[in-house]
């Protein structure tokens, strides 16, 4: 039984082209965050919901735009997508918003853009 | 805000050998220190984490020790296995009031057979 699941696992697309990531977390965590991470295995906050809220949102083209319709899942939606786009992205969610016993990550989103 | 600097970024250990992560943060605030291991085509998992109440924390083959004075905390595997070959990342953060992990950029760890 999954705990974060994302889909898909791999995404392949043109530059130019909208997509979806989606993601859902069974632990009942409150607190779901969306990370970006590059070749170099860099990992890099993009967003985090608290409750729906949105709490964190760094500085990332506006082409991306989190949808977070229930505490239990959050979405990232990319239009127009880049070469630059390319890259693995990970859902986490954590227990609060305080953060004393970690995240827990999916498997992530390979995305290729093409 | 805060920052966590780690290395090394690389490290080739013969299987059997100790291999030590080490990462320093800025934030004295920082309070709760994870570490995570990712395996290839996977998400980051927790491993182990410290609390900056304690100094020193063990699981089996996996320690990790903590300095708040010098804002250091490290990583140790004994007894490295080939299952042990991952990236690890290192991470703090303030676990009262934080609303985010800072982390570390990551070591590869290859464990040689």
């Amino acid at each position: 039984d999954t705990a974060v699941s994302q889909t898909p696992k791999y995404l392949v697309t043109q530059m130019g082209n909208d997509k979806s990531i989606k993601c859902e977390q069974n632990l009942g965590h409150d607190t779901m965050y969306w990370y970006k991470q590059d070749s170099k295995k860099f990992l890099k906050i993009m967003f985090s919901y608290n409750n729906k809220e949105l709490i964190i949102n760094e500085t990332v083209p506006n082409r991306f735009s989190p949808k977070s319709p229930d505490k239990a899942h959050l979405n990232l939606h990319i239009n127009s997508l880049e070469l630059g786009d390319s890259a693995v992205y990970f859902c986490a969610s954590s227990q609060t918003r305080g953060l004393g016993y970690g995240y827990t990550f999916g498997s992530g989103t390979r995305l290729t853009v093409v | 805000g805060e920052n966590v600097e780690q290395h090394p970024s690389t490290l080739s250990v013969q299987e059997g050998d100790s291999a030590v992560i080490k990462c320093t943060y800025s934030d004295s605030a920082s309070n709760y220190f994870p570490w995570y291991k990712q395996e290839l085509g996977k998400g980051p998992q927790l491993i182990i984490d410290i609390r900056s109440n304690v100094g020193e924390k063990k699981d089996q083959r996996i320690a990790v020790t903590l300095n708040k004075t010098a804002k250091h905390f490290s990583l140790h595997i004994t007894e490295t296995q080939p299952e042990d070959s991952a990236v690890y990342f290192c991470a703090a953060t303030e676990s009262n009031t934080g609303n985010q992990f800072y982390f570390g950029t990551g070591t590869s760890l290859t464990v040689i057979p």
